[in-house]
């Protein structure tokens, strides 16, 4: 089973418009932070959101976490063009010890067109 | 803003020869890692370091691969003999807890 998976695969929008991604993880989480990628570059940290929580705001992004079905979702409001990118999410499972190992789903491509 | 550096930006190697990637974590973080993510595919995770020691590694960390905290600020991961499959872009990131921060990637090449 895979976990952290993003749909749609890609979205394409309209300067100014609204985009929502979709994150499903399998297992229980302890956290799940969404990551942004530009083509070919590193990966950008946009926001954790803990188990214990349920929605949470950063500027023009805003992530809501449902425990229960297991699934997140990434709103970005007003989109510009410079938002085009990918957007991942990751799950982290905590390991023995102390250890944070991420697993990321294949991503959301976003292009929003001027 | 501190950030984690890595170097260089791209490697081309042969096949069958040793590269190291090199990390710079941010200063105060406690957690380091490597991940690859090979072109078009998903972000995998390698392994994670915690107090000068391996605490996590997945099936792709295989013989082949090492890291090392040489002294208080790099984080490398070496790789003995390059196969073509290890083309990919690997990202170092550190932690303090939970909310990782990932370098820029270096991109590997083999050819």
């Amino acid at each position: 089973s895979q976990q952290g998976e993003e749909d749609p695969q890609a979205l394409s929008i309209q300067e100014g418009e609204n985009a929502t991604m979709n994150c499903s993880y399998k297992t229980s989480i302890n956290n799940l932070q969404w990551y942004r990628q530009n083509s070919g570059r590193g990966l950008v940290h946009l926001i954790l959101i803990r188990s214990n929580e349920r929605e949470k705001h950063s500027g023009r992004l805003r992530v809501t976490l449902d425990t229960s079905k297991k699934s997140s979702s990434l709103l970005i409001t007003a989109s510009r063009a410079a938002d085009t990118a990918s957007y991942f999410c990751a799950t982290d499972a905590f390991g023995g010890g102390s250890n944070y190992k991420l697993t990321f789903g294949k991503g959301t491509l976003l292009t929003v067109n001027p | 803003e501190p950030e984690v550096t890595q170097t260089p930006s791209h490697q081309v190697t042969q096949m069958g020869q040793e590269v190291i990637l090199r990390c710079v974590p941010i200063s105060n973080h406690l957690y380091f890692y490597w991940y690859r993510q090979i072109l078009g595919q998903k972000v995998e995770f390698l392994v994670s370091f915690y107090n000068n020691e391996i605490s996590e590694k997945s099936e792709i960390f295989d013989d082949q691969f090492s890291v090392e905290r040489p002294d208080g600020s790099n984080f490398t991961l070496k790789i003995r003999s390059t196969k073509l499959e290890d083309s990919a872009m690997y990202f170092c990131a550190s932690s303090k807890r939970t909310e990782a921060f990932f370098g820029q990637g270096t991109r590997l090449t083999v050819v």
